[in-house]
């Protein structure tokens, strides 16, 4: 059973919009989440992360809100840039931090230039 | 070299081969794990080790061995595979297991035949 789930397999977006990815979790243990970003032919990398005690983390043009009520965060880009076009992980852990992230399945984000 | 390396980047084998993974960190971590990226599955947890000590085994088949000689390098040792094995396979490391950002290496591919 997943416990972490990006429901969109990919996504395409103009240069310049923004851009929304989206991740849903049924595991309400899980407190603090990330956001990492693969390109091919590489591994993924950190992008940005939010601790359960917030709702909003901003840093440049990525933003991530969490909703915990509805165990859903999502992955703002504004604006978007055909650079930013990877796969996107978002994973989940619990605050013990002696516990495995749990990764979603990823969502590919095309940016049309 | 900086951050994670891993070699090989490609490698195909048969299912009598016999083959290693290797994996090294530059960047003074103490936790290095292996992760399996299927085709649309998330990214599979394999193996933890945490100071050399092996701190997570995620019901991995035996056929696959991690060795961890210093907390600089991984090894995933490779035998009898199947087909159903061909993947990505990831090493990653972070400052500790607590620690919840980790850093990724490029990652193996490995084709079963």
């Amino acid at each position: 059973d997943q416990q972490v789930k990006q429901n969109s397999p990919s996504l395409s977006v103009q240069e310049g919009r923004i851009s929304i990815l989206n991740c849903d979790y049924t595991n309400s243990m899980f407190d603090y989440f990330l956001w990492y970003k693969k390109y091919p032919a590489e591994g993924p990398t950190f992008l940005i992360s939010i601790s359960s005690i917030k709702d909003k983390n901003e840093d440049g043009r990525f933003t991530v809100f969490l909703n915990k009520s509805a165990k859903h965060l999502s992955l703002h880009i504004v604006p978007s840039q055909p650079g930013d076009s990877a796969v996107y992980f978002c994973a989940a852990i619990r605050n013990s931090g002696n516990t495995p992230l749990v990764f979603g399945k990823g969502t590919r984000l095309s940016v049309i230039a | 070299e900086t951050g994670v390396t891993q070699t090989p980047r490609h490698l195909v084998m048969g299912m009598t081969n016999k083959k290693s993974l290797k994996c090294e960190q530059h960047l003074g971590h103490n936790a290095m794990y292996w992760y399996k990226q299927s085709a649309k599955k998330p990214l599979e947890l394999m193996f933890v080790y945490n100071f050399k000590e092996q701190t997570e085994n995620n019901s991995v088949p035996s056929r696959f061995s991690p060795e961890c000689p210093n907390s600089s390098h991984l090894f995933l040792h490779l035998h009898t595979l199947q087909p159903e094995d061909s993947a990505l396979y990831l090493c990653a490391s972070s400052q500790g297991t607590g620690n919840y950002e980790q850093y990724f290496g490029p990652g193996t591919r490995l084709t079963v035949t």
